[in-house]
């Protein structure tokens, strides 16, 4: 089944850890996206990839850092600069060819707690 | 970014139509119209777009102001599966798709 996956459903983190949260696709999508969702709030953007080896800051990119070294893969790194982690992570991608009229299609998500 | 205004909840009986209503009055001549529905704790999934022209697919039904400022999307007839937020979405047609999520309209569906 094609689709994307995030892992791990749930990820704990200590004060000042970083840790990194899995997105993979196998849609063969150009374009990925990385999102934040806080409690009873919409989505926020926080990084999106257009093609591999390049990405591009969304509005809340500040503590995260990424990496595309892959089509497939999309790896969020939430770092110790990131003071308010605790979040609902969602991953998504999209094939990259008619922007507007585009489905993105979406992760389960990663829920990130701070112990 | 256009913005949306959207009712903060609604509430249906199982197996009526539900009409959600959306606006959008900033929304530019180009812009596309999106809907995603998010269930509890789960990612966002696409439901209907469209640009000028009311649209259908199995999922729902998308009618659109002829002046664009205000859309509708149309649940034909509610499931308790259909219990979710719903987002209205304008999507600027450039290179670059960026989805803004409002917080959207929770629907609750009483059997």
């Amino acid at each position: 089944d094609g689709g994307i996956t995030q892992s791990p459903k749930y990820l704990f983190r200590k004060e000042g850890q970083n840790v990194t949260l899995s997105c993979e696709q196998n849609l063969n999508h150009d374009a990925m996206y990385w999102y934040r969702q806080d409690p009873g709030q919409g989505l926020r953007l926080i990084y999106y990839s257009q093609i591999v080896n390049d990405f591009q800051k969304g509005d809340i990119a500040e503590g995260y850092s990424v990496s595309r070294e892959k089509k497939e893969s999309f790896p969020l790194t939430v770092t110790s600069a990131q003071k308010n982690p605790t979040a609902f992570y969602l991953c998504a991608s999209r094939a990259g060819r008619l922007a507007a009229q585009e489905t993105q299609y979406f992760g389960p998500g990663t829920r990130l707690l701070v112990l | 970014d256009a913005k949306t205004t959207q009712p903060n909840s609604m509430e249906s009986n199982e197996e009526e139509p539900v009409h959600l209503p959306c606006n959008h009055s900033t929304i530019s001549g180009t812009d596309y119209i999106h809907w995603y529905r998010q269930l509890p704790s789960q990612g966002p999934e696409y439901v209907i777009h469209g640009l000028t022209s009311n649209v259908n697919n199995r999922m729902a039904s998308l009618a659109i102001a002829e002046d664009r400022k205000s859309s509708t999307l149309i649940l034909h007839r509610a499931t308790l599966r259909d219990a979710a937020v719903y987002y209205c979405i304008p999507v600027v047609n450039t290179g670059f798709q960026k989805l803004v999520f409002g917080t959207g309209t929770r629907l609750l569906v009483s059997p």
